[in-house]
């Protein structure tokens, strides 16, 4: 069975410093791996995917994900934290070979403080 | 182009009732989705509909039932009501199974 985990619940960064949420997965195949962002009162928004091909994916907003296949995970990063990051991210696996459900994380928040 | 659009946003149920939310996106996306978000639990997936005619359960399936009426809608209909479906309900849809999922608002049910 396919399973995500978000090791932490809550990140603390300052504004200008790098931020790293995490994210490792298991599938029985290949995956297709998401990060979405939710922002209080509203649905999640998608911000990168990996399918295939290069490790390291850009999203929007400055974000970036790298794929490591041997640690099967899949960390959001992005170098410069705005305050305006402040959010709930989540991360989601799909098997590539499996049924076609996408199964969620439990969340990290995240907050910039000024 | 609104995208996912979600009916009712609030809805206050008392325990043994029963209501269907609304889904429809107009992004002529094959796949559709409906997921619960509890604190702490993350999003589950209720059902999902990965192609119009098909329905399938997904992690959390029991006391709910769900029609695709056409490509565009994806309804979701609790039958009686309970205090544990208190929840933030949100449905989404994606052009292909692989493909990102879009999200609607969301509807917010409390069961009393």
């Amino acid at each position: 069975a396919q399973s995500v985990a978000q090791p932490e619940d809550q990140v603390n960064v300052a504004e200008g410093n790098p931020l790293t949420v995490k994210c490792t997965y298991s599938v029985s195949g290949n995956p297709y791996l998401f990060w979405y962002v939710q922002y209080p009162n509203r649905g999640l928004q998608f911000l990168l995917k990996y399918i295939t091909g290069d490790n390291l994916v850009k999203g929007s907003y400055g974000f970036e994900a790298e794929f490591n296949k041997s640690q099967t995970s899949f960390h959001l990063k992005k170098p410069s934290a705005l305050v305006s990051d402040s959010a709930l991210y989540f991360c989601a696996v799909r098997d590539k070979g499996g049924a076609s459900k996408i199964i969620f994380g439990s969340g990290t928040r995240l907050s910039i403080r000024p | 182009n609104a995208g996912v659009t979600q009916t009712p946003k609030f809805q206050v149920l008392k325990t043994g009732q029963s209501m269907t939310l609304q889904c429809a996106q107009d992004m002529n996306h094959n796949s559709m989705y409906w997921y619960r978000q509890d604190p702490g639990m993350g999003l589950r997936l209720i059902y999902y509909s990965a192609s119009e005619g098909t329905t399938d359960k997904g992690e959390v399936p029991n006391g709910y039932n769900v029609s695709r009426l056409n490509k565009r809608e994806f309804s979701l209909r609790l039958e009686s009501a309970a205090p544990s479906q208190t929840s933030v309900y949100f449905c989404a849809s994606s052009e292909a199974p692989a493909y990102e999922q879009y999200f609607g608002p969301g509807t917010r049910l409390t069961v009393t």
